[in-house]
């Protein structure tokens, strides 16, 4: 079975300071890994996706994130916070053969104070 | 817009009611997938079709049921309303039927009274 696991259900960052958000997954096989926000009242939009190429993802919005196999850790970062990055993040694993479904975190909900 | 439309945005209903939830895939997606998001259970998958077949079932409930027809669109029942069942309730699409890397719809807001 595959999971992933969330640290923090809230995080709060100042305005321009480092964004970092925990992810740790489990998984029997490779894994796919992705990063999700939702916005208020809005549907979950892709911000990258790691699937065993460069282990150092680039998303959008200035985010990326780093796959590290032996800390079995896909952390979230972004070097300046923006007011409008405060949304709500889901880190999800899926296998690499992608025949299971998608797997999501519980969210991790990130405050940016100005 | 993502590409991905759900209708209605809102439902209110009664409990013991039946409701079906609409969704259009994002032109190209051959696989859809339901998902409830709520407070308590956080993001939970439902199902998944492509291709008009059923691809994974998760936490779906027996009072649930869903299909996907042969122009892609998919629709979700529920009946026997409890209010328990009170979610978001989203769609997402992707093109082939596993990968990942959803497109999700901006939920259907279902309220059971």
């Amino acid at each position: 079975a595959q999971s992933v696991t969330q640290l923090g259900s809230h995080v709060s960052v100042s305005e321009g300071a480092l964004v970092l958000l925990r992810c740790n997954y489990s998984s029997s096989v490779p894994p796919y890994l992705f990063w999700y926000v939702q916005y208020p009242n809005q549907g979950l939009q892709l911000l990258l996706k790691y699937t065993s190429a460069a282990t150092l993802v680039k998303g959008i919005n200035g985010f990326e994130a780093e796959f590290k196999k032996s800390e079995t850790s896909f952390h979230l970062t972004k070097p300046s916070a923006h007011m409008s990055d405060a949304a709500e993040y889901f880190c999800a694993v899926s296998d690499s053969g992608g025949y299971q479904k998608v797997t999501f975190g519980t969210g991790t909900k990130l405050q940016v104070i100005p | 817009d993502s590409g991905v439309t759900q209708t209605p945005k809102h439902l209110i209903t009664a409990t013991g009611q039946r409701v079906t939830l609409r969704c259009s895939p994002r032109s190209g997606d051959l696989s859809v997938y339901w998902y409830q998001q709520s407070l308590d259970q956080g993001l939970q998958f439902l199902i998944q079709y492509y291709n008009g077949e059923e691809r994974a079932k998760g936490n779906i409930l027996e009072r649930f049921s869903a299909q996907q027809f042969p122009d892609l669109h998919s629709e979700l029942n529920l009946s026997s309303l409890e209010l328990g069942d009170s979610a978001l309730y989203f769609c997402a699409s992707s093109v082939f039927d596993r990968g990942g890397g959803y497109t999700f719809g901006s939920g259907t807001r279902l309220t059971v009274v």
